[in-house]
C-alpha cells in the first residue's frame, strides 16, 4: 500500500523552512527519502531504520516515529537549490528484494 | 564510474510494436529494478531481480517482461507496446543483502528513458 505524503505541494521563499511527512498504514522496517529534479532521476538523500537515529545532511533532516509509521523530512533556511519533487519510500521488512513502495511526491518550490 | 546507464533516452514506438530497454550498472550491486513514473505521480515497480537469473514480478508488471542473464544487466522488454505504457523508465540497482552499510540498502538510479506509444 503507498504511503502517504503530505503536504502535495510547497512554495518556499529562500531561508524560510518546510516540513515534508510520509505515513504509512503497515509496520515499516526503513524510510527512504529521495529528491528529482524536473527531467531528472531520483537522487537518494537519506535511509532512516527502525531503530535508528535522526539524520541529517547539511540543512536537511529527517525523523522517524516507529509508532507512528510515520516519517518527516525537515528542510531548514531553504535555498533555491532544495526545489524539486521529494518522494519516500517505505520497506516493510529486512527481506530479499529490498522492495520500496512509493509515495506520491511533495513538490517543493523555493523562490528567491 | 558511471553508475546506473540506460539506453536509449528516448523512444517513440507504434502501438503493437517491441523494444527492450537495456539497464548496465557497474556497481556489482545484486538487486536491480525497474520503475514507471507517469506524469506527476510517484514511481511503480514493474520487476526486479535479486540476483543474476532471477526475477520477480513487483506492482504493475503486465505488459513487460524481463531478464537478468548477466550480474551488471538487467533488460525490460516490451513485446506489443501500447499507449497506456507511455512513460518514463527508470532502472535502478542497490547493494542487496550481503552489502549495504548497518542494512541499509539504498537503491541508485539511472536517467530514465522516455518512451511514447503512438
Amino acid at each position: 500500500q503507498q504511503p502517504v505524503q503530505s503536504p502535495q505541494a510547497v512554495i518556499l521563499r529562500e531561508g524560510e523552512d518546510a516540513v515534508i511527512n510520509c505515513s504509512s498504514s503497515k509496520a515499516l522496517y526503513s524510510v527512504h527519502w529521495y529528491r528529482q529534479k524536473h527531467g531528472e532521476a531520483p537522487v537518494f538523500l537519506m535511509i532512516l531504520l527502525k531503530g535508528g537515529e535522526q539524520k541529517g545532511h547539511d540543512k536537511i533532516s529527517a525523523s522517524f516515529n516507529e509508532k507512528k509509521q510515520q516519517s518527516s523530512l525537515y528542510l531548514t533556511a531553504s535555498q533555491l537549490s532544495y526545489s524539486g519533487t521529494y518522494f519516500c519510500g517505505t520497506e516493510g521488512s529486512w527481506a530479499a528484494g529490498n522492495k520500496l513502495t512509493f509515495g506520491g511526491g511533495t513538490r517543493v518550490l523555493v523562490k528567491p | 564510474n558511471a553508475g546506473v546507464t540506460q539506453t536509449p533516452k528516448f523512444r517513440v514506438l507504434k502501438t503493437g510494436q517491441s523494444m527492450t530497454l537495456l539497464c548496465a550498472q557497474d556497481m556489482n550491486h545484486e538487486y536491480m529494478y525497474w520503475y514507471r513514473q507517469d506524469p506527476g505521480m510517484g514511481l511503480r515497480l514493474i520487476h526486479y531481480s535479486v540476483g543474476e537469473g532471477t526475477t520477480a514480478k513487483g506492482e504493475v508488471p503486465d505488459g513487460y517482461n524481463v531478464s537478468r542473464l548477466k550480474k551488471q544487466n538487467f533488460l525490460l522488454g516490451l513485446e506489443s507496446a501500447a499507449p497506456s505504457q507511455t512513460s518514463v523508465y527508470f532502472c535502478a540497482s542497490s547493494p542487496g543483502l550481503a552489502g549495504g552499510l548497518k542494512g541499509e540498502n539504498i537503491q541508485y538510479f539511472g536517467a530514465g528513458t522516455r518512451l511514447s506509444v503512438l
